[in-house]
């Protein structure tokens, strides 16, 4: 599959709480990228992690990278029941290709 | 900051007809754009990069004579439906990233397609 691989597929959480998605991949990357996806809607882009780059932070958003392992996990922090949605990352490879992984449904119950 | 808009954003056709879709970068030049499809509760797949004024790279399983890409120029892109089917309806995203920058990836809002 062309696809990275993230787990969980689905996480439901109290408001308040923090949340963790993984995310692995399988060839050399360029840089590292999550967004977010509202039911129906767009993507919209959270935070870029360069392959030199080991750990980002913006906001409520804390994006780790390992590449000898490749996988990188992003933690949404005192999670909002405006943070419902799915996450994906995506990994763009040499030649400005990005790939997708599955992604994760996030649950935030108020 | 960039951006890339699609036209349209929903459609709905009768199976067998064709649809085109339009992908614009609307401030800066884009020589090469992509092109995803996303089923109900999946992620994107790529489907086919299209470079400007030469012929699209389609991914493995792709059918290229299904969906036809053109890239006539450095600020449009545009995906043909050809035949569609019921099973062509999904969500359709373009995007582009601004030349000598391959860091940042700007996406269109999406295409909806509903063949009946």
């Amino acid at each position: 599959s062309q696809q990275g691989e993230e787990d969980p597929q689905a996480l439901s959480i109290q408001e308040g709480e923090n949340a963790t998605m993984n995310c692995s991949y399988k060839t050399s990357i360029n840089n590292l990228q999550w967004y977010r996806q509202n039911s129906g809607r767009g993507l919209v882009h959270l935070i870029l992690i360069r392959s030199n780059e080991r750990e980002k932070h913006s906001g409520r958003l804390r994006v780790t990278l390992d590449t000898s392992k490749k996988s990188s996990s992003l933690l949404i922090t005192a999670s909002r029941a405006a943070d419902t949605a799915s996450y994906f990352c995506a990994m763009t490879t040499g030649g400005f290709k990005t790939i997708f992984g599955a992604g994760t449904r996030l649950f935030v119950k108020a | 900051g960039a951006v890339v808009s699609q036209h349209p954003s929903w459609v709905i056709c009768k199976s067998g007809t064709s649809v085109k879709i339009e992908c614009r970068s609307l401030d800066f030049q884009a020589t090469t754009m992509f092109w995803y499809r996303q089923f109900p509760k999946q992620s994107l797949m790529l489907m086919a990069t299209s470079n400007e004024g030469s012929k699209a790279t389609y991914e493995q399983g792709v059918e290229k004579d299904k969906f036809l890409i053109n890239h006539a120029s450095l600020t449009l892109s545009t995906l043909t439906v050809t035949s569609a089917h019921p099973e062509d309806s999904s969500f359709y995203i373009c995007s582009s990233g601004l030349a000598g920058n391959q860091e940042t990836q700007y996406f269109g809002p999406g295409t909806r397609l509903l063949v009946l």
